[in-house]
């Protein structure tokens, strides 16, 4: 149990086009839904906390214009970079949690990850 | 802020121990253990709540210091299989709800026949 997919898994385009990246709890319900980028050989940084039906939150010196996140439902998150620039390709990655608004340290369990390639 | 993992990076060879520490300046909720192949995503090892709690499966253990707001992780009898990097992940003590978590830099673990 406890399976996290996202779509696609790989991806390239050119600078300056959207590309939305999807992330699905398929056997679960998740009412948090967790965003992060890793870039090579580093570590994974949060970029923002998605809650069903609510807007997300944002870490400091994220752009919410560029990096649009949709919770459209408890089992669908999509993260949508818009205006691609090469500096955006890394790897991005989300996770899914059970955790409720009033609960958390909850697993929090991982998607196989998107590499992004922005030529 | 972003946990501090020590070592950067271990060698060992197959059936020796190793002791991967992460620690916090801020007041920790829970810490989280992963390891991460390379391409792959993160694996959720175990998870270590406030109130100081050790945790284990067969060989892979880890403790949590809440005074210290301290971690470790423990591999005994490592396996080929061990290898890759470990990250800690840790979650505020906010008070509210689902946190993100923030990751340490990771430790690379090798492990030679």
């Amino acid at each position: 149990g406890a399976v996290v997919s996202q779509h696609p898994s790989r991806v390239i385009c050119k600078s300056g086009t959207s590309v939305k990246i999807e992330c699905r709890s398929l056997d679960f319900q998740a009412t948090t839904m967790f965003w992060y980028r890793q870039f090579p050989k580093k570590s994974l940084m949060l970029m923002a906390t998605s809650n069903e039906g609510s807007k997300a939150t944002y870490e400091q010196g994220v752009e919410k214009d560029k990096f649009l996140i949709n919770h459209a439902s408890l089992t669908l998150s999509t993260l949508t970079v818009t205006s691609a620039h090469p500096e955006d390709s890394s790897f991005y990655i989300c996770s899914a949690t059970v955790g409720t608004f009033l609960s958390h340290a909850d697993t929090q369990y991982f998607g196989p990850g998107t590499r992004l390639t922005v030529l | 802020q972003q946990p501090v993992q020590s070592p950067q990076a271990v060698i060992l060879r197959e059936g020796e121990d190793a002791v991967i520490n992460c620690s916090s300046s801020k007041a920790l909720y829970s810490v989280h253990w992963y390891r991460q192949k390379h391409g792959e995503a993160p694996v959720f090892l175990m998870i270590l709540l406030k109130g100081g709690e050790q945790k284990g499966h067969e060989k892979i253990s880890a403790s949590f210091n809440e005074k210290k707001q301290q971690s470790s992780l423990y591999l005994t009898a490592s396996q080929l299989s061990y290898s890759g990097t470990y990250f800690c992940g840790t979650e505020r003590d906010s008070g509210g709800g689902a946190d993100g978590l923030t990751f340490g830099k990771g430790t690379h673990l090798i492990i030679q026949p």
